[in-house]
C-alpha cells in the first residue's frame, strides 16, 4: 500500500521569503501522480501543483514549484515571496495512475501548517 | 472552471435524524466523486467512492448502512448521514473527478453538528 508522509507539522516564514515544505511517500508503482493542496481557515481544499511522476521537469505554478525527487521518493513543495495568504494547511496526496481497485483515491499526509509572519 | 459545490455548508441536527449533503460538479461532468471526513486538525479521510450509475464503494471501517451515497447524476452526488449521532459530528468533504482525469476538484465541505 502507498503512504505519504510530512514530517513537519508545523512551518513558519516571514513575509517575503522562500520556504520549503516536505513530503515522501512510499510506493512500488513506477506511474503515478503527486499533487500539493492548500487548506485555508475556511476549510476549502484547493490544488496548489500536480506532478505527474513520468515527467523529470518539476512543476512550477507562479511562486509555488516543486522538487521532485523520483528515485528517492521526495516531493516537496517551494514558495517563493511568501505572502500572508498563503498561510494554511498544505497537505501532499499520491494518486495511483492505474485505477485498479483504487478508483484514483487520493492519499494524503497528515499535512503541514504553514504560518507566515507579517 | 472546475467548480464544486456543496449544501448545506453548515447543519445542526438533532440526535436520530437523518442529514442530506449534496456535492454538485457545477461546471464539468464528474464520473467519479469522492467523501471525505476530517476532524479537527487532521488530514482527509476517505469515506467512499461513488460512480455515476453504480454503487459506491466503501473504505474499510466506513457503514455503508449509515452513510448512504447515491450518485444518480454526473453532476450530482449525495451523502445522506442516517440516524446521526454526536460522534457523527464532523466536517464532511467531496471531491469530483473528471472521469479518468487525475485531478480532483474538492467542494467548501459541510459541518455537521449532531446535538
Amino acid at each position: 500500500a502507498q503512504t505519504v508522509t510530512q514530517s513537519q507539522p508545523e512551518m513558519s516564514v516571514q513575509e517575503a521569503e522562500t520556504v520549503t515544505l516536505s513530503c515522501t511517500y512510499d510506493t512500488s508503482e513506477s506511474d503515478y501522480y503527486l499533487f500539493w493542496y492548500k487548506q485555508p481557515p475556511s476549510r476549502q481544499m484547493i490544488l496548489v501543483i500536480r506532478q505527474e511522476a513520468y515527467k523529470q521537469q518539476n512543476a512550477t505554478e507562479n511562486r509555488f514549484s516543486v522538487n521532485f525527487q523520483k528515485a528517492a521518493k521526495s516531493f516537496s513543495l517551494k514558495i517563493s515571496d511568501s505572502q500572508l495568504g498563503d498561510a494554511a494547511m498544505y497537505f501532499c496526496a499520491y494518486r495511483s495512475r492505474n485505477y485498479g481497485g483504487s478508483q484514483g483515491n487520493l492519499i494524503f499526509g497528515k499535512g503541514t501548517k504553514l504560518s507566515v509572519k507579517p | 472552471g472546475a467548480v464544486v459545490s456543496q449544501h448545506p455548508s453548515w447543519v445542526i441536527c438533532k440526535s436520530g435524524t437523518s442529514v442530506k449533503i449534496e456535492c454538485r460538479s457545477l461546471d464539468f461532468q464528474a464520473t467519479t466523486m469522492f467523501w471525505y471526513r476530517q476532524f479537527p486538525k487532521q488530514s482527509l479521510m476517505l469515506m467512499a467512492t461513488s460512480n455515476e450509475g453504480s454503487k459506491a464503494t466503501y473504505e474499510q471501517g466506513v457503514e455503508k448502512d449509515k452513510f448512504l451515497i447515491n450518485h444518480a447524476s454526473l453532476t450530482l452526488s449525495t451523502l445522506t448521514v442516517t440516524s446521526a449521532h454526536p460522534e457523527d459530528s464532523s466536517f464532511y468533504i467531496c471531491s469530483a473527478s473528471l472521469g479518468r482525469d487525475t485531478t480532483q476538484y474538492f467542494g467548501p465541505g459541510t459541518r455537521l453538528l449532531v446535538l
